[in-house]
């Protein structure tokens, strides 16, 4: 069964300390990995798609990778307004489309 | 313009009653979701429908009904609602296996 772990649960930084989330899975063929935020009260907002080792992927003040077992989000210099949670799912190459998800990390960034 | 909409996005009732919610999407795509976020905000997939064709349909009790009646709306309707059937339900959309766009939720609440 296709399985997502993320870490940690939840992450407490200063403005402008750079961090990184951890994604790790298992799945029988991967399509693809996705990251996504959520605000609270809202739903999933896509952040990238990964779809081999190696890729790296940026936007802004996040950069993903992607190893054949995990995947990391780096956040450089955060501001106050990253804060959110952040969810990771996979997809596999067998089967419909579904994403399988991650527990996400809740990421706050105090000024 | 809202891309994936939702109604209504809060829904109290009583244990026992049947309740529906409401999803459009006007990006054009193929494949539309249904998704279940509980308590510990643990996001699981429940049916999906490509093309009005059921093509994903998880675990989930014969007491939640999909209904596609065209490619742009997909309904879920609860029959004899249960306290456990407390979360906020997700709406998504995708064209073909790239990402998923989320709508904004629908909270119900079961008293």
């Amino acid at each position: 069964e296709d399985q997502v772990t993320q870490s940690p649960e939840a992450l407490r930084l200063q403005e402008g300390e750079s961090s990184s989330l951890n994604c790790s899975y298992t799945v029988s063929g991967l399509r693809g990995l996705f990251w996504y935020r959520q605000d609270p009260g809202k739903g999933p907002e896509f952040l990238f798609t990964l779809y081999s080792a190696g890729e790296e992927k940026e936007k802004e003040r996040l950069k993903a990778t992607l190893t054949k077992k995990e995947s990391f989000l780096h956040i450089t210099a955060p501001k106050p307004e990253d804060s959110a949670t952040y969810l990771c799912a996979v997809q596999a190459v067998q089967g419909a489309q579904k994403l399988v998800f991650g527990q996400g990390t809740r990421l706050t960034i105090n000024p | 313009d809202t891309a994936v909409s939702q109604t209504p996005k809060y829904l109290v009732t009583q244990m026992g009653n049947d309740k529906s919610i409401k999803c459009e999407q006007n990006l054009g795509h193929d494949t539309m979701y249904w998704y279940k976020q509980d308590s510990k905000k643990f996001l699981k997939i429940m049916f999906s429908y490509n093309n009005k064709e059921l093509i994903i349909n998880e675990t989930v009790p014969n007491r939640f009904s999909p209904k596609s009646p065209d490619k742009a709306h997909l309904n879920l309707h609860i029959n004899s609602l249960e306290l456990g059937d407390s979360a906020v339900y997700f709406c998504a959309s995708s064209q073909e296996r790239l990402f998923q766009f989320f709508g904004p939720g629908t909270r119900l609440t079961v008293l």
